[in-house]
């Protein structure tokens, strides 16, 4: 059974740059089926598409997010991470790391999510 | 990119069928048959319920339904159910090789 579990810091400062990762369990992040993408939601609202990563390192990121964020991944770890630079309170949310089938609109795993407050 | 257009909620009977609509553009929902949604229970991790417009993942009940027409992708629940209260998303892709989620409708089952 595919698990993620996402980790990080669940407070950062205003500026900073807020870090999380995915650990994924029970399957490769290397087997070129999946894309591995961060997803958010601020408290009381709605999703929000991040990014995703390709096995190979290709990303896509929301335009909106697109000049702070960086997706990586370590396929000798098993996970992925997140990065968003110069973070405000608009930031605090519920980060999400999930599975996306490749050629398919099936995010099928997703983690149990993670709460990011930013706050001095 | 713009998010999806969903109604704020919608509500019904047990028994009855109920509609919610997820409204685009040509550039994404009405581009690709990749729509998929979502049930979101009170402080619960999203749970996939229709993807690629109107398939049903293994273990989701048959009387959730998808289907596409145009610009806009319509989930429907029939037979409702007091547990089919939930808030569900809708989302696609998008020519940008991006992802885009609507605002999300609350299912009140009344």
């Amino acid at each position: 059974q595919v698990q993620l579990q996402e980790s990080g810091p669940g407070l950062v400062k205003p500026s900073q740059t807020l870090s999380l990762t995915c650990i994924v369990s029970g399957g490769s992040i290397s087997s070129g089926s999946y894309f591995w993408t961060w997803i958010r939601q601020p408290s009381g609202k709605g999703l929000e598409w991040i990014g995703r990563i390709y096995t190979t390192g290709n990303t896509n990121y929301n335009p909106s997010l697109k000049s702070r964020v960086t997706i990586s991944v370590d396929t000798s770890k098993n996970q992925f991470s997140l990065k968003l630079s110069s973070v405000t309170a608009a930031d605090t949310a519920v980060y999400y790391c999930a599975r996306q089938v490749l050629g398919s609109s099936c995010y099928d795993y997703w983690g149990q999510g993670t709460l990011v407050t930013v706050s001095s | 990119q713009s998010a999806l257009t969903q109604p704020a909620s919608v509500s019904g009977s047990p028994g009855q069928s109920i509609t919610i609509s997820c409204t685009g553009t040509s550039s994404d929902v009405g581009g690709y048959n990749y729509v998929s949604w979502y049930q979101q229970h009170p402080g619960k991790v999203p749970k996939l319920m229709i993807y690629d417009v109107s398939k049903r993942p293994s273990g989701v009940s048959n009387r959730f339904s998808g289907s596409k027409s145009g610009n806009t992708a319509s989930l429907t629940i029939s037979g409702l159910q007091a547990e089919d209260e939930a808030d569900y998303y809708c989302s696609s892709y998008t020519s940008s090789s991006t992802w885009v989620f609507g605002g999300g409708t609350k299912l009140t089952v009344l």
